[in-house]
């Protein structure tokens, strides 16, 4: 069964840079696009970034995300307080013919 | 503003169904597929299907192939959910989200989300 690996947590200071790592397989980031989520308790998740790299209307540009090979990244630059939630990634599986995210990365702001 | 409302909180036994409905405003129902995911406490999120709103034609996860069945009414722009043979995993919030059109699991709007709570 696939699986999409990112780290439970990451923290910085404000105005530090985090970047959150997402690691795939041929099946998933290897042959399709990546897309990332914050997600504030309470709340629905915001959709950040889709298609590896292109930001919703609304998004500011501190967050940005790449995909190489078979992992895909999520930057945050000038870290804010109110970045404080938890960030999934996620894209289509082609072995289980789903939608597949990952596990989430709780990020805490210092 | 484009916004998925969702019913509210349901509370079921073991063994009994569900049905959680999404309904869609200021945009053309018909453009994007509409998905469910759910989150149960203290875990993840997990994409559980994805239905177009254009053919009816549907796609869920393999686990849980054979309990759930997603339909929409076009004439109110509507999606539903429906879960049977419930069991106390499967109690988590679910969400209906708009997908990006041309993208796989992108989406763009989401609804409030439902509680199901699935107790004896």
């Amino acid at each position: 069964q696939s699986v999409l690996t990112q780290p439970p947590s990451a923290s910085g200071t404000p105005g530090q840079r985090v970047t959150i790592s997402c690691s795939g397989s041929s099946s998933t980031i290897g042959s399709n696009t990546v897309n990332w989520y914050q997600h504030l308790p309470g709340a629905a998740p915001k959709l950040l970034i889709y298609s590896n790299n292109k930001r919703p209307s609304g998004v500011p540009d501190r967050f940005s995300g790449s995909k190489s090979g078979t992992s895909a990244s999520l930057a945050i630059s000038g870290l804010q307080s109110e970045d404080e939630a938890d960030y999934y990634c996620a894209t289509w599986d082609d072995s289980q013919n789903g939608v597949l995210f990952g596990g989430g990365t709780k990020v805490t702001v210092l | 503003q484009v916004q998925l409302v969702q019913s509210g909180a349901e509370v079921k036994m073991p063994g009994a169904s569900v049905k959680v409905s999404c309904k869609a405003s200021e945009y053309t129902f018909t453009n994007h597929a509409i998905n469910w995911v759910r989150q149960a406490p203290g875990q993840g999120l997990e994409w559980i299907g994805w239905i177009s709103t254009y053919q009816g034609n549907t796609n869920s996860a393999q686990k849980l192939q054979g309990r759930l069945t997603m339909t929409t009414d076009t004439s109110t722009s509507t999606a539903y959910l429906e879960l049977r043979s419930l069991r106390s995993d499967d109690t988590a919030v679910y969400y209906c989200a708009r997908s990006v059109v041309g993208t796989w699991g992108a989406f763009d709007i989401w609804g409030q989300g439902t509680v199901v709570t699935v107790s004896s």
